[in-house]
């Protein structure tokens, strides 16, 4: 079964400042890689995804996550965050061979907060 | 384009009550989920619908029944509510299992 770990729960950063979200995952088979995120009382949207390819994922709102196979992890990144990135994000996981035995297991999510 | 939309968005329940949630999807997407949210845990699989007619459990589905009514809706009841029950519930959908899952907006339960 595959696991996924976010490290932080929260992250503090300025306004214009880089960030860091990390995750690690857990898997003996291939998978794919999801980055979600969930503004106050709203449900979660995609931000980006890892299925196959280049290792460097871009998505919405400029941010972007590096596939890293080594090091079981993706970790999302994003130059300069702005007051309204302040939201929780997920960081999931599914079996590439999906089929009866999908499912996609999410991390216990990382509360960013963006200060002026 | 409504998406996934999931009724109702607020509900109170006594213990021991029944209700059903209800979720239906315009995206003629073929996979369908219900996952409950609680603080520090993130989100975890009740139960799940690869497609029309058929229906599987995920990682927590004591309490809950489900049923897939048609390609579009897919509901969640609670026979007897409890309060461990009480949570943030979210609908998804899929074209297929694996696919991009799109969620729809949640709804707050509260079981006293």
């Amino acid at each position: 079964a595959q696991s996924v770990t976010q490290l932080d729960s929260q992250v503090p950063v300025f306004e214009e400042a880089p960030v860091e979200l990390r995750c690690n995952y857990s898997s003996s088979v291939s998978v794919y890689l999801f980055w979600y995120v969930q503004y106050p009382n709203q449900g979660l949207q995609l931000l980006l995804k890892y299925l196959s390819g280049s290792t460097l994922v871009k998505g919405i709102n400029g941010f972007e996550a590096e596939f890293n196979k080594s090091q079981t992890s993706f970790h999302l990144r994003k130059p300069s965050v702005h007051i309204s990135d302040t939201a929780e994000y997920f960081c999931a996981v599914s079996l590439e061979s999906g089929g009866s035995n999908y499912k996609l297991t999410f991390g216990k999510g990382t509360l960013l907060t963006v200060n002026p | 384009n409504a998406g996934v939309t999931q009724t109702p968005k607020f509900q109170v329940l006594k213990t021991g009550q029944s209700m059903t949630l209800q979720c239906a999807q315009d995206m003629n997407h073929n996979s369908m989920y219900w996952y409950r949210q609680d603080p520090g845990m993130g989100l975890r699989l009740i139960y799940y619908s690869a497609s029309e007619g058929t229906t599987d459990k995920g990682e927590v589905p004591n309490g809950y029944n489900v049923s897939r009514l048609n390609k579009r809706e897919f509901s969640l009841r609670l026979e007897s509510a409890a309060p461990s029950q009480t949570s943030v519930y979210f609908c998804a959908s899929s074209v297929t299992l694996g696919n991009t899952i799109y969620f729809g907006e949640g709804s707050w339960l509260t079981v006293v």
